[in-house]
């Protein structure tokens, strides 16, 4: 019963490089999102997908780009990393049911620090 | 934009002791709903319970109740006899009906329980 799984956990980059987180949920759910989470900020919205084909800007979707793969996958790139990027990101997924929405489910997260 | 308020950074409790965590939010919309979610230091986000905007009858799931005071718009956790496990984030969130479903996160309370 994986979840969501979320690749790598760890990363360090030099500002500058480029990377891509990876995400994936085995729930056959609809939306998925991605979040940062920082010292004192709780988490923030960067980027999130309705359904396979849509993304749509969160709170802080700037030096971001995400891509939904297919229904189970959601990517997010960083192109040119940057300091203030240092963040814990997690991925999460949930979908809508005939009793409402069901709650989030999130990743393990993975640390990102950019030197 | 939803705001969530957490006042309380800190919180400490001792083991079996009741302790309540406080969080109010800022929205002009009629149907949404309300999360706890716990961060143990594994970095785990774990959902302790949810509450629908539309039901008067508060949450409650085991150990963990919430008062929701709808006109008010506050929603506060109450965890009873509390146990060294449930040392932890506490992180409230807000979540609009349709727009994604996504979450808006409080800061968060660092509760620890003691011996």
């Amino acid at each position: 019963n994986a979840g969501v799984t979320q690749t790598p956990k760890f990363q360090v980059l030099k500002t500058g490089q480029s990377m891509t987180l990876q995400c994936a949920q085995d729930m056959n759910h609809n939306s998925m999102y991605w979040y940062r989470q920082d010292p004192g900020m709780g988490l923030r919205l960067i980027y999130y997908s309705a359904s396979e084909g849509t993304t749509d800007k969160g709170e802080v979707p700037n030096g971001y780009n995400v891509s939904r793969l297919n229904k189970r996958e959601f990517s997010l790139r960083l192109e040119s990393a940057a300091p203030s990027q240092t963040s814990v990101y997690f991925c999460a997924s949930t979908k809508e049911w005939t009793g409402g929405i069901q709650p989030q489910h999130f990743g393990d997260g993975t640390r990102l620090s950019i030197l | 934009a939803q705001t969530v308020t957490q006042s309380q950074p800190e919180m400490s409790v001792q083991e079996a002791e009741t302790v309540t965590l406080s969080c109010t939010y800022d929205t002009s919309e009629n149907n949404y709903y309300l999360f706890w979610y716990k961060q143990p230091p594994s970095r785990q986000m774990i959902l302790v319970i949810r509450q629908e905007a539309y039901k008067q009858q508060n949450a409650t799931e085991n150990r963990f109740s919430v008062n929701f005071q709808k006109a008010a718009k506050s929603f506060s956790l109450k965890i009873s006899d509390s146990q060294l496990g449930d040392t932890a984030m506490y992180f409230c969130a807000f979540m609009k009906q349709g727009s994604g479903y996504a979450l808006n996160f409080g800061k968060g309370t660092s509760l620890l329980v003691t011996p």
